[in-house]
């Protein structure tokens, strides 16, 4: 499978939203509403903020929230704070296999 | 506490052979599947194998198909990862993550290093 595709960066202000975007296919994100998101910092193992397109773990931020329409996927970050800063990556369930996108660095200026 | 704790990365040479494992403990290994995702330095995520719950279905990635080897031991909750026949393009992080069956990864070990050179 091709990866998803995502936006290389983003940038937002401390407080300010963001929103990052995840397109797939018709056999990835369009076919199932199993869209994760993690979050990722320098050196660190990913860390899972959405799962099933729109829900949080247990101890997540409520900042955090997930959507979907069609083959796109997005997540969006309000109130974002300093330790927002990391990479992001979308990953959709694809049959007998995963697959994510190729990652988008969020730098809080 | 859930823990999944990689090991077996190191340096090979093109063509070489390396075995990882992962150390699960905290949570019922035998219940759920478990995958290895990769990342090679400065990259993004990429999915590698996953094996089911007891060993008996397994799926890779065209780019290690025929090459690697999925496998675990639920007695001694562990999974491994046989690699063979190794590339440079191989050289990643290699990460292993527990897999509910909700298409998500809940828990991700700390990663091993591999790197494939002369």
């Amino acid at each position: 499978q091709s990866a998803l595709t995502q936006p290389a960066s983003v940038s937002g202000s401390p407080g300010q939203s963001i929103t990052i975007s995840c397109t797939g296919t018709s056999s990835d994100v369009g076919s199932y509403n199993l869209v994760s998101w993690y979050q990722q910092h320098p050196g660190k193992a990913p860390k899972l903020m959405i799962y099933e397109v729109s829900k949080r773990p247990s101890g997540v931020s409520n900042r955090f929230s997930g959507s979907k329409s069609g083959n796109t996927a997005s997540l969006t970050i309000s109130g974002l704070q300093a330790e927002d800063e990391a990479d992001y990556y979308c990953c959709s369930y694809a049959g007998s296999s995963t697959v994510f996108g190729g990652g988008t660095k969020l730098t809080v200026l | 506490e859930v823990q999944l704790v990689e090991s077996g990365g190191g340096l090979v040479q093109p063509g070489g052979s390396l075995r990882l494992s992962c150390a699960a403990s905290g949570f019922t290994f035998s219940s759920y599947w478990m995958h290895w995702v990769r990342q090679a330095p400065g990259k993004g995520l990429v999915w590698v194998s996953r094996i089911n719950s007891d060993g008996s279905s397994t799926s890779y990635a065209d780019s290690v198909k025929g090459r690697f080897t999925i496998s675990r031991d639920n007695a001694k909750n562990t999974l491994y990862l046989q690699m063979n026949s190794l590339r440079a393009e191989d050289t990643a992080v290699y990460y292993c993550a527990r897999f509910p069956r909700g298409g998500y990864y809940d828990y991700w070990g700390q990663g091993t290093l591999v790197t494939v050179s002369s």
